[in-house]
């Protein structure tokens, strides 16, 4: 059973501070990792992806991979309120011939103004 | 605007009747997706088309759920006999390979979704 685990939150940050959020996977063949964001009523936008060791950064967002713990993160620098939502983490494991993305459950974030 | 899209946005039926919903794919995205969202759950993995052809389907959906895509563009989703229990939001997604990392082919951009409610 493919499992990727998220703290639920929420998790509440005052404006302008760094968010952190992390996520684990189970499945060690996993070779593409996202962060979703996805606001109350509505459907997940992509905002982050990784395929390799290390970190990568785009604008206040930095995906962190280290797949010999099997353990993603996503830091926001900055936070805003509208980065209030729940961020969904998923992996994909296309090596063994599968494209679906498993999600793991989300973590609430709320930046406080 | 030139995104995924999906029609209806909402849909509230009465249990054991039919529903079907439909999905435009980004143009010239040739792989297409569908996953269902139940409350507090990340997206469940249903079915999944390459083209025209439908590789991989989970093994958790009921024979009552059927997915086609004829002509390798839009596709729909029918659920047959619907129960309380598929009440979700449905969501479909596709992809495309591009001329980045092989593995952007996995980058998967999402529709609105369809609200079924199921009476």
């Amino acid at each position: 059973q493919k499992e990727v685990e998220q703290n639920s939150g929420p998790l509440s940050v005052p404006e302008g501070a760094i968010a952190s959020l992390n996520c684990t996977y189970s499945d060690r063949g996993s070779q593409s990792f996202f962060w979703y964001r996805q606001y109350s009523g509505k459907s997940p936008e992509l905002i982050m992806s990784i395929y390799s060791n290390g970190d990568k950064e785009d604008g206040r967002f930095t995906a962190q991979l280290n797949k010999a713990s099997q353990y993603v993160s996503l830091l926001i620098r900055d936070s805003q309120p509208s980065d209030s939502a729940t961020y969904l983490c998923a992996v994909i494991n296309s090596g063994a011939g599968s494209y679906q993305l498993t999600f793991g459950k989300g973590t609430k974030l709320s930046v406080i103004p | 605007d030139t995104g995924v899209s999906q029609n209806p946005r909402h849909k509230i039926t009465k249990r054991g009747q039919n529903v079907t919903f439909r999905c435009d794919p980004i143009s010239e995205h040739n792989r297409l997706y569908w996953y269902r969202q139940t409350l507090g759950q990340g997206p469940e993995f249903l079915t999944y088309f390459q083209n025209e052809a439908q590789l991989e389907k989970s093994r958790l959906l009921s024979d009552r759920f059927s997915a086609e895509r004829p002509k390798g563009s839009f596709s729909t989703l029918e659920i047959q006999r619907t129960e309380q229990g598929d009440s979700a939001m449905y969501l479909c997604a596709s992809s495309s390979k591009t001329s980045g990392s092989i593995f952007s082919y996995n980058e998967q951009f999402f529709g609105p979704g369809t609200r079924l409610t199921v009476l």
